[in-house]
């Protein structure tokens, strides 16, 4: 089965500043890779995905993700945050893009001071 | 553009007692139906997944007699929570895919589920 780590629980970072947050998956072939956003007391929201191809990838608001194969890796980035930015952030995963559903890590809360 | 709605948003029900949410997608056909859960302080959970034309799947630790589901068309799903404890509070979410080999899952705002 696969699984995803998120490493890190809690980030902080000053308004401004560069952001990026750490997804690792085990999985034997690639799998469908996603990075999605909770804002406070919301559902979920679609920042980028990959599938193939080039393995940097951009999303909205300015993030982007790139893929490692060979680290089994899908980190997201963001150049310059925002207050706004500040939610919690979940890397997910699925073994084909049609009849499974996600695999989700634990995610990550992100808190952007000013 | 494409949009999933969740009803009820927030929801409380009495130890023992059911609920049930409905969750509908707008501006696309949603060929498959993922329900999961929220537990407080925890990460989404994959209850089942509904595919048009196959068996709803659940995932271990959840039952077709615990939540039972509905997919009767492609742009409506339902579940209903049976006899709800304490544990099964949280946040329940439906993610939708439509046909198409690029969508990835859209999700609605969740209903948020209360148990006294």
């Amino acid at each position: 089965a696969q699984s995803v780590t998120q490493p890190d629980a809690r980030v902080t970072v000053s308004e401004g500043a560069s952001l990026q947050l750490r997804c690792k998956y085990s999985y034997s072939a690639t799998p469908y890779l996603f990075w999605y956003v909770q804002y406070p007391r919301q559902g979920l929201q679609l920042l980028l995905k990959y599938y193939s191809g080039d393995p940097v990838v951009q999303g909205v608001n300015g993030f982007e993700a790139e893929f490692s194969k060979s680290n089994s890796s899908f980190h997201l980035r963001k150049a310059s945050v925002h207050w706004s930015d500040s939610a919690v952030y979940f890397c997910a995963v699925s073994m084909d893009n049609y009849a499974q559903g996600l695999t989700f890590g634990l995610g990550t809360r992100v808190s952007v001071f000013p | 553009g494409a949009l999933v709605y969740q009803y009820p948003r927030r929801t409380i029900c009495k130890s023992g007692t059911s609920m049930r949410m409905e969750c509908q997608a707008v501006g696309f056909q949603a060929t498959s139906v993922a329900w999961y859960r929220q537990s407080p302080q925890k990460t989404f959970e994959l209850i089942a997944l509904s595919t048009v034309n196959s068996a709803i799947k659940y995932e271990q630790n959840f039952t077709q007699e615990k939540f039972p589901i509905s997919h009767p068309n492609l742009s409506f799903s339902s579940m209903t929570v049976l006899n709800a404890y304490l544990e099964d509070r949280g946040l329940y979410l439906c993610g939708a895919r439509g046909r198409h080999n690029n969508q990835a899952p859209l999700f609605g705002e969740g209903t948020r589920l209360s148990v006294l």
